[in-house]
């Protein structure tokens, strides 16, 4: 089993310009999680599924997208990069709701927004 | 804001001695999770407690539950330089009609040989 995966593992933006980030789960979870990672601020969820076809908003979501049209995949979109952007994204998933189950992390991708 | 508060954001320690990390919540948490992330890594699931006053052990790691369910804490005896990274403590918040994962901000352990 891979386990969670993520692609790519680095990116590198101009402001202005769109990417997807993808995340895929070979655990037959359900729950499925965005963050983002900044120095000294730990772990913001940006936005989250609890299943094929639902997603909802975490902490931050502004500027992100997502799309979970398969139960092993959830992509992040971003539309319009922006400096602000720059961080380091972690997907995550879960067999139950996060908040009382173990999660599983993805390796993370580094995007730098110029 | 975040809904749980972690302390220290840094600690360094000589090989050997011994480490704690805090993590405090303004309310009552149906429980709380703790995650260790090496550098350059991705964070990985320590331990999750859920009994008030609860306390388990993972060999020269102690994790605790308060008896109010307001506060948690990772001691470490006698640590080595394969403690290194950042632990997290993780707590449910309630968005909406559902709960999520809110983190603490960490605290980064360094180890001296």
């Amino acid at each position: 089993n891979a386990g969670v995966t993520q692609t790519p593992k680095f990116r590198v933006l101009k402001t202005g310009q769109s990417m997807t980030l993808l995340c895929a789960q070979d655990m037959n979870h359900e729950y499925m999680y965005w963050y983002r990672q900044d120095p000294g601020m730990g772990l913001r969820l940006i936005h989250y599924s609890v299943g094929e076809g639902t997603t909802a908003k975490g902490e931050v979501p502004d500027g992100y997208n997502v799309s979970r049209l398969k139960k092993q995949n959830f992509l992040l979109g971003l539309e319009s990069a922006a400096p602000s952007q720059t961080s380091v994204y972690f997907c995550a998933s879960s067999y139950a709701l996060a908040a009382a189950d173990t999660q599983y992390f993805g390796p993370g991708t580094r995007l730098t927004v110029l | 804001g975040q809904q749980v508060m972690q302390i220290p954001q840094y600690q360094h320690v000589q090989e050997g001695e011994d480490f704690t990390t805090y993590c405090n919540s303004s309310t009552t948490l149906s429980n709380i999770q703790w995650y260790k992330q090496r550098p350059g890594g991705h964070p990985v699931f320590l331990i999750q407690l859920v009994k008030s006053g609860e306390v388990k052990k993972q060999k020269r790691l102690t994790f605790q539950f308060g008896e109010a369910k307001k506060n948690s804490s990772l001691h470490i005896t006698a640590t080595q330089t394969t403690d290194v990274g950042t632990y997290f403590c993780a707590g449910p918040k309630r968005s909406g009609g559902s709960y999520i994962p809110t983190f603490g901000r960490g605290t980064s352990l360094i180890v001296h040989p």
